[in-house]
């Protein structure tokens, strides 16, 4: 089955820096990807995906970019705000309907 | 709509108990999944259906746990006994299938076992 691996679990950020967080994964069928956020106490919501057909997706202060090749795909995070401190889980799909998830990286953003 | 709906919100019981957690997808999806959430394993996909009927329960980690889903708008996950490892946030989430990968998760029963 899929494998995904994220990093880092931990992120800190000052207020108006970028963020990269980055995931791995293992099966080359997989075609779908998405990002879902969670705020402290909260459910996760999806934030942006991204398919194996596009190189790169874009929806205001955040971005998805994917190399197929390489098997990794990464959320970047510009002009970052207190408001984007929550866990980011990551998420590969590989032809099925089931999402195989990342185990999350915990974003800090210091004011 | 108002979303998937799971209740408790928070349960606390003692080892032993027997702990009922339920369900209610949105309408309309087909597919229904339930995960755990735990600081040390993240979120693990427990066992998931697709038109009410069970598909995958590999996730589900001892026969402590079982699931049903006796119609498109309810499902329950049952642990029995229940163990202190068992503390957890159990989501419930749906989805669309087919066309919509996107999951619509429920706010979650954080589990408390004493």
């Amino acid at each position: 089955g899929e494998n995904v691996e994220q990093h880092p679990s931990t992120l800190s950020v000052q207020e108006g820096d970028s963020a990269v967080i980055k995931c791995t994964y293992s099966d080359s069928a997989s075609n779908y990807f998405p990002w879902y956020k969670q705020e402290l106490g909260k459910r996760p919501q999806l934030i942006i995906d991204i398919r194996s057909n596009v190189g790169e997706k874009k929806d205001q202060r955040i971005a998805v970019t994917l190399n197929k090749t390489a098997k990794h795909f990464s959320l970047h995070i510009t002009e970052t705000q207190p408001e984007d401190s929550a866990v980011y889980f990551c998420a590969a799909r590989e032809g099925s309907y089931i999402p195989t998830f990342g185990r999350g990286t915990s974003l800090i953003v210091h004011p | 709509d108002a979303g998937v709906i799971q209740s408790p919100r928070h349960e606390v019981t003692e080892m032993g108990q027997e702990v009922t957690l339920r369900c209610k997808p949105i309408s309309g999806h087909d597919y229904l999944f339930w995960y755990r959430q735990t600081m040390m394993r993240g979120l693990e996909l427990l066992i998931y259906f697709n038109n009410n009927v069970p598909i995958d329960d590999s996730g589900m980690p001892e026969d402590r746990f079982s699931a049903k889903m006796p119609n498109a708008s309810f499902s329950t996950l049952k642990i029995q006994p229940s163990e202190p490892r068992d503390s957890a946030v159990y989501f419930c989430a749906s989805s669309l299938g087919a066309t919509n990968e996107k999951l619509f998760f429920g706010s979650g029963t954080q589990l408390s076992v004493l």
